[in-house]
C-alpha cells in the first residue's frame, strides 16, 4: 500500500523561505510531484522528481531522497500570492499517483 | 496547452437521483483519472480508465462507475446520488507514455441533498 505524510498548516512571513516536507512508503516508485492548490481551484503541476537530489524551478525546488523516503517543497522570496495548499503525490506502480492530504500553506505580511 | 474541462462547476442534486459528471480533455491523452477530494482526507482515486472501453477501480469505487466511449470523454455516474457523495469531483489525464504527470480540470462541487 501507499502512504503519504505531510504538514497539516503552515505560515510563513512574505519575503521569507519555507520548507514543506513529505514523507512517503510506497509499493513501487516511479517519482514524486509537487502540485499546488489555490481554494476553490484544480491542483497545477509544480515539481517532479524521480533520482535523488535537488530540481529548482525559479522561486520553487524539490528535493528527492528514496532512500529515506523523503522529499521537501522549497519555496524562496515568498508572495502573498503562494498562499494555497500544496499536495505532494507518488507514483507507485501502474499508471496511478497517490496523493496525501495537502498541506495548507499561509503567507503572511 | 493540455485542457481538461468538466461539465458543471456546481450541482446540486436529490438523494437518490442518478449523476452525470462529463469530463473531456483535448490531448490526445490515454488516461483519465476521477477523484474526490474531502478536506482532511485529500485526493482519492475513484477510477481510472488507460483506454476507451477500459476502466480500473481506485481506492474508492464503490456507489459510482464510469464510462469511457470515447478516447477524450471520460464520465463519472453515480447510480443513486447519496449524502455522503457530496465532494469536490477532479478529472485528470496524462499521456500513456513519458511522465506520471497528471493535468486537472477544475473540478465539480456535487452537493446531495
Amino acid at each position: 500500500g501507499q502512504n503519504i505524510d505531510q504538514p497539516t498548516e503552515m505560515t510563513a512571513t512574505e519575503g521569507a523561505i519555507v520548507q514543506i516536507n513529505c514523507t512517503y512508503q510506497t509499493s513501487g516508485f516511479n517519482g514524486l510531484f509537487w502540485y499546488q492548490q489555490h481554494a476553490g481551484e484544480a491542483p497545477t503541476f509544480l515539481s517532479y522528481n524521480v533520482l535523488d537530489g535537488l530540481e529548482e524551478k525559479g522561486r520553487f525546488s524539490s528535493f528527492l531522497s528514496r532512500s529515506k523516503g523523503y522529499s521537501y517543497l522549497l519555496l524562496k522570496e515568498l508572495q502573498m500570492k503562494d498562499s494555497a495548499s500544496y499536495l505532494c503525490a507518488v507514483a507507485g506502480g501502474g499508471n496511478k499517483l497517490t496523493f496525501g492530504t495537502g498541506t495548507q500553506l499561509k503567507v503572511e505580511l | 496547452d493540455v485542457k481538461v474541462t468538466q461539465s458543471s462547476r456546481y450541482l446540486v442534486k436529490r438523494t437518490g437521483e442518478k449523476v452525470f459528471l462529463e469530463c473531456v480533455q483535448d490531448m490526445d491523452h490515454e488516461n483519465m483519472f476521477w477523484y474526490r477530494q474531502d478536506p482532511g482526507l485529500g485526493l482519492r482515486l475513484i477510477y481510472f480508465s488507460y483506454d476507451v472501453k477500459m476502466k480500473e477501480k481506485g481506492d474508492i469505487p464503490e456507489g459510482y462507475s464510469v464510462s469511457r466511449e470515447k478516447k477524450e470523454r471520460f464520465s463519472l455516474i453515480l447510480e443513486s446520488a447519496s449524502t455522503n457523495q457530496t465532494s469536490m469531483y477532479l478529472c485528470a489525464s496524462r499521456t500513456g507514455t513519458g511522465g506520471y504527470e497528471q493535468y486537472f480540470g477544475p473540478g465539480t462541487r456535487l452537493t446531495v441533498t
